[in-house]
């Protein structure tokens, strides 16, 4: 299997404070990206990165903030947690923009705001 | 931009039989790549089969197959002799071809999935 892996596997966390789900690839892909997962909904993408220090917003980044400091790190952080985070997270990663063999996927995490 | 409909949110099929799952998008663009990723219970999307737009035949992948439809921007999924494994979430996925750096080009757009169960 690819070299991606999510962390935690499921969070429950309270109202207000602070998450960080991290992924970590072993794969040297540049591309990484962050989605959510909710029904009805499909997977919608939050933030994507295209390098090291070098990310941008989705269609659904407020609530969210991203890091990457090395190449095989991407953080996901909900500075302030709410209701309407809890969802499953996907990390994915891609060798390239546009390549044609799409994106290999983490296991994802279950995140529970209460 | 770019979209991706899928308009069955629910399919059922009994064993054995064949069952195709529907996705239309909508694009200007000329090249680009569609994909079928499968989600079973244990969450886990996996990569059914892909198709590249500038080929005329449709992919094939053992009992998976697809009718691509590039005038009608129709991507429908086949699955034959349908198996209690294949009982899963089915996602439909574009992405542009473009090599623009930095840019959004060339991220996977997903429709909004279709749950499929196998009746025994």
């Amino acid at each position: 299997d690819a070299g991606i892996t999510q962390s935690p596997r499921h969070k429950v966390t309270e109202t207000g404070t602070p998450v960080t789900l991290r992924c970590h690839q072993t794969e040297n892909h540049r591309y990484m990206y962050w989605y959510r997962q909710d029904p009805g909904h499909g997977l919608r993408l939050i933030h994507y990165s295209y390098g090291v220090k070098d990310t941008d917003k989705g269609e659904v980044s407020d609530g969210y903030s991203v890091s990457r400091s090395k190449t095989e790190d991407f953080l996901l952080t909900l500075e302030s947690a709410t209701s309407s985070q809890t969802s499953v997270y996907f990390c994915a990663i891609s060798l390239r923009a546009g390549h044609g063999y799409g994106y290999t996927f983490g296991s994802g995490t279950r995140l529970t705001v209460v | 931009a770019q979209t991706v409909t899928q308009s069955q949110p629910e399919m059922s099929v009994q064993e054995a039989e064949t069952v195709t799952l529907s996705c239309t998008y909508d694009t200007s663009e000329s090249d680009y790549y569609l994909f079928w990723y499968k989600q079973p219970p244990s969450r886990q999307m996996i990569l059914v089969i892909r198709q590249e737009a500038y080929k005329q035949q449709n992919a094939t992948e053992n009992r998976f197959s697809v009718n691509f439809q590039k005038a009608a921007k129709s991507f429908s999924l086949k699955i034959s002799d349908s198996q209690l494994g294949d009982a899963a979430m089915y996602f439909c996925a574009y992405r542009s071809a473009g090599l623009n750096y930095g840019g959004s080009q060339g991220n996977l757009i997903f429709g909004k999935g279709t749950k499929l169960s196998v009746k025994p």
